[in-house]
């Protein structure tokens, strides 16, 4: 079983806070990293698909950067939002041909109006 | 609307039961994933399916069945033999590799269910 690593596993901010968190994944044999997030009482919901070195994208106030060399991920918020409290998970995929994901404990933020 | 369709919301089993967690979808998707989430732990793979009628083990299998009949279904039996089953379960699936794409697809979730010991 890989090991994806998730820092940190809670995180309380105020509205207007930016804020980032990170996730660790084995830098050997990767292919994809995935970002998701996770509102409580709902499905969770692909944010980001990140497959080369030095990848960053972006979503509204949401953006990711990716070294796949040291082996970890970055999400930031920019000016955190209530509607933005969820879990964030991150997803380590490690071939082409393998359909296996390996799964992050998340980090849940919080953020309080 | 597109999507997964897990049921039930809620499930309570009592000790020595065998019981079946639905999921459906209609998005036409290949491959099928079961995953359960205990809490402080992040989602673990229990089996999954790239294909009607062909499914694999996945991380943590044991005490657990799958069927794969239909593209649109891919119901998770709990056993008797599964020591701990009070979990939360979720659903997901994928394009699948069948058709050319590879893995770097999104998983996409139903809404899980909440299995509990009576």
């Amino acid at each position: 079983i890989l090991n994806v690593e998730q820092s940190p596993q809670s995180l309380h901010v105020q509205e207007g806070d930016s804020t980032n968190f990170t996730c660790s994944f084995p830098s050997s044999n990767f292919y994809a990293l995935h970002w998701y997030r996770w509102e409580t009482a709902k499905s969770p919901e692909a944010l980001f698909v990140m497959t080369l070195n030095g990848d960053e994208k972006k979503k509204g106030r949401i953006s990711a950067t990716l070294n796949t060399k040291e082996g970890y991920s970055y999400l930031y918020i920019k000016g955190s939002q209530p509607e933005d409290s969820a879990t964030y998970l991150c997803a380590y995929n490690k071939g082409r041909n393998f359909n296996k994901f390996y799964f992050g404990s998340g980090t849940k933020l919080n953020v309080k109006p | 609307d597109g999507g997964i369709t897990q049921s039930p919301k809620y499930l309570f089993r009592k000790e020595g039961q065998n019981v079946t967690l639905s999921c459906e979808q209609n998005l036409n998707h290949d491959a099928m994933y079961w995953y359960r989430q205990d809490p402080g732990q992040g989602l673990r793979l229990i089996y999954y399916s790239q294909i009607v009628n062909d499914f694999q083990k996945g991380d943590i299998a044991e005490g657990y069945s799958v069927s794969r009949e239909k593209k649109e279904s891919f119901p998770l039996t709990v056993t008797s033999a599964q020591k701990n089953p009070t979990a939360f379960y979720l659903c997901a699936s994928s394009i699948g590799l069948g058709r050319g794409v590879d893995s770097n697809q999104p998983q996409h979730f139903g809404d899980g269910t909440r299995l509990s010991i009576l």
